[in-house]
């Protein structure tokens, strides 16, 4: 059970907007740590996407955008395409375990 | 082009022993912060180290303390992993990656990652 809680599943048709949300607490999300936001496609290594709640790295297109509020982050995705049909992770940092932290991973089928 | 190579995978019996390396190549290495995560099969993304540019400060995962140990030979570009009383909950691939730069590591984004190493501790 991660500290970081995502819905497990999302789902979108090809065009379509959606959000992927991070839910955390006062100690990491709460505290104002940053979070980070990474792309997994089926058996490859993760990719950054989002770093510092809000900022894409360059190469990732700007459908890809960050947001923060209070104890939860989120990331919206959009005109879906079917090469986003990947795994997504939020990341942060901890100040009560003093860990880094990853979300639990939402898995998005684009339909 | 920034390029990370994980190798020293494989299997192991509970309580053995392995040490993971990660060869880096297309940037300066000793200016960079470094880490492991790793993957259980199926499963999420989970922090196991930290170690910063100059090899001084490290950090670990609870779950590893006092088992692993994380360090780096920045002559050679090459960052390791050891691991020792292995559990069968540390099977995973472990992947390492370039922390960014700015502000304190264990805050910061991983930006490039290798393609990861497979670690099994079965009997």
């Amino acid at each position: 059970q991660s500290v970081l809680t995502q819905a497990p599943s999302v789902s979108g048709a090809p065009g379509q907007r959606v959000a992927i949300s991070c839910t955390g607490s006062s100690s990491n999300i709460g505290a104002g740590y940053d979070v980070h936001w990474y792309q997994q496609l089926p058996g490859t290594a993760p990719k950054l996407l989002i770093y510092g709640d809000t900022n894409r790295p360059s190469g990732v297109p700007d459908r890809f955008s960050g947001s923060k509020s209070g104890t939860s982050a989120s990331l919206a995705i959009t005109g879906l395409q079917a090469e986003d049909e990947a795994d997504y992770y939020c990341q942060s940092y901890d100040s009560s375990l003093s860990d880094v932290v990853f979300g639990e991973g939402t898995k998005l089928t684009v339909l | 082009e920034v390029q990370l190579l994980e190798s020293g995978g494989g299997s192991v019996q509970p309580g053995g022993s392995l040490r993971l390396s990660c060869a880096a190549s297309g940037f300066t290495f000793s200016t960079y912060a470094m880490s492991w995560v790793r993957q259980a099969p199926g499963k999420g993304l989970e922090w196991v180290s930290d170690i910063s540019d100059s090899g001084g400060n490290t950090y670990y995962a609870d779950s590893v303390k006092g088992r692993f140990t994380v360090s780096r030979d920045n002559s050679k570009n090459t960052l390791y992993l050891q691991m020792n009383s292995l559990r069968a909950e540390d099977t995973a691939v472990y992947y390492c990656a370039t922390d960014m730069m700015g502000g304190h590591i264990v805050v910061v984004a991983r930006v490039d990652w290798g393609p990861g190493t497979l670690v099994t501790v079965s009997s």
